[in-house]
């Protein structure tokens, strides 16, 4: 079972600062099988990076995606007030076929 | 438009059963996946199951095999999760998500449905 794990649990930045998130997994993982997610409270999740490094669609370009084997990080270049939420990985694998990280929180400092 | 909807919150008692659904429209439902994932309160996203509904070729978490059934109509474009008997500790919200086409990520997500379980 591959375990996914996010760091740090919450980051507090202010904004127009730049944003590291880092995604650890058990396991080798696949970089075409590595997602990134937002949620904003109340709001289900959204996808932001898919293959580790690709944007989905209408995602801005400040966001961006890197890493290959067992360590992934999801970039904000300069954040933006709407930026702050709970930030998640994703991978997809054998068992169990989808796991999560338990989230990283990136609050207003 | 490619939509997800989902059925409203819903309060039952410990051993009620349960059937959710999950309503896509915009697209061609049979030839996407339809994934769901609970979110207990407070806590992060798991995975609870899969669903291609052209098939009804069906995945579960290993944690939730024997605890939950998921099941596909297609010719009414949706989606379900059900529950024989709820505990306290369904208590969540579930979301539906479409699983993209080209790679295994969920692109399109339904607005979730609150279940409460309480005696």
């Amino acid at each position: 079972e591959i375990v996914l794990t996010q760091s740090p649990g919450t980051l507090s930045l202010s904004p127009g600062e730049r944003a590291t998130l880092s995604c650890r997994a058990s396991q080798s993982v696949s970089s075409s099988y590595l997602a990134w997610y937002q949620q904003k409270p109340g709001q289900a999740p959204r996808l932001l990076i898919y293959g580790a490094s690709s944007r989905a669609t209408g995602i801005p370009d400040r966001f961006s995606g890197s890493g290959s084997g067992t360590d992934f990080t999801l970039t904000i270049s300069r954040l933006e007030p709407e930026d702050f939420a709970v930030y998640y990985c994703q991978q997809y694998g054998t068992s169990p076929l989808y796991s999560f990280g338990q989230g990283t929180k990136l609050e207003i400092k | 438009e490619v939509q997800l909807v989902q059925s409203g919150a819903e309060v039952k008692k410990p051993g009620e059963s349960l059937k959710i659904s999950c309503k896509g429209s915009g697209y061609s439902f049979t030839s996407y996946w339809i994934g769901w994932v609970r979110q207990m309160p407070g806590k992060g996203l798991e995975w609870v199951g899969i669903i291609y509904p052209g098939d009804s070729d069906t995945r579960y978490s290993p944690s939730f095999q024997g605890q939950v059934t998921i099941s596909a109509d297609k010719s009414i474009s949706t989606a379900y999760l059900q529950w024989s008997s709820l505990k306290a500790s369904d208590t969540a919200m579930y979301y539906c998500a479409r699983r993209c086409g080209g790679n295994p990520s969920f692109d399109y997500w339904g607005q979730g449905t609150l279940v409460t379980v309480s005696s």
